[in-house]
């Protein structure tokens, strides 16, 4: 597609349940990125991909959390036993990765809520 | 380690000048950004500067860097109220990995 897409858009889930987040990159952009923005506040780091290197993970909160991604394509997000802190929205972006001007584009977003 | 920090708000009357303010800690950054994030949507690139630049101007938004105090900086002149946004600077870190600030929040009134 012509952006970056994210699916589903919306997802309210109960407390303790397995939520799976998806994120459509542009097609050839090696670099990919999971955010979390809770209401009223900024960014916060997840998860960052960049072709086959290892991925960088340090912004995971939690064990409950993890991503994958299949090749240069397609990532998921994933929440285990989610909590009522993890309500937020999830930003996913992508790059050309291994361009010096590395614009971003980024997706529309996931708004998970946890009740 | 690698980080971004802005103030997180900034309120301006129409009109007048903003001026948000960004300082990030890897001098080796090729480039750095300003993206714009408005309600209920994801981030957009505003703008860049390229760090052999001191100052870039594009309409009614002016980038100055300081490189020596890795201090950036973006104004808009005539702020209009549909310049009511999150504004985030960011900077690139080692692996061609983006750093993006907290934000900035800019609530222009009239």
């Amino acid at each position: 597609g012509a952006g970056v897409s994210q699916s589903p858009s919306n997802k309210v889930t109960e407390k303790g349940k397995d939520v799976e987040l998806r994120c459509d990159p542009i097609s050839g952009h090696t670099a990919l990125y999971w955010y979390r923005q809770r209401l009223g506040q900024g960014l916060e780091f997840l998860i960052y991909f960049q072709g086959n290197s290892a991925p960088d993970k340090s912004g995971l909160p939690s064990d409950r959390f993890s991503a994958e991604r299949t090749g240069e394509s397609v990532s998921t997000l994933t929440i285990q036993r989610t909590q009522q802190e993890d309500s937020a929205v999830y930003l996913c972006a992508s790059s050309l990765g291994y361009s010096l001007n590395t614009e971003a584009f980024f997706g529309q977003g996931t708004r998970l809520t946890v009740v | 380690g690698e980080d971004v920090e802005q103030s997180l708000f900034l309120s301006v009357r129409e009109g007048d000048s903003s001026v948000i303010n960004c300082t990030y800690t890897d001098s080796s950054s090729t480039y750095l950004y300003w993206y714009k994030q408005e309600p209920g949507a994801g981030l957009q690139l505003l703008t860049y500067i390229f760090s052999n630049m001191d100052m870039k101007q594009d309409q009614r938004l002016t980038v100055l860097l300081n490189k020596k105090d890795k201090h950036l900086s973006l104004r808009i002149a005539d702020t209009q109220t549909g310049d009511s946004a999150i504004y985030f600077c960011a900077e690139i870190g080692g692996y061609n990995k983006l750093i993006f600030g907290a934000g900035t929040r800019l609530a222009v009134h009239p």
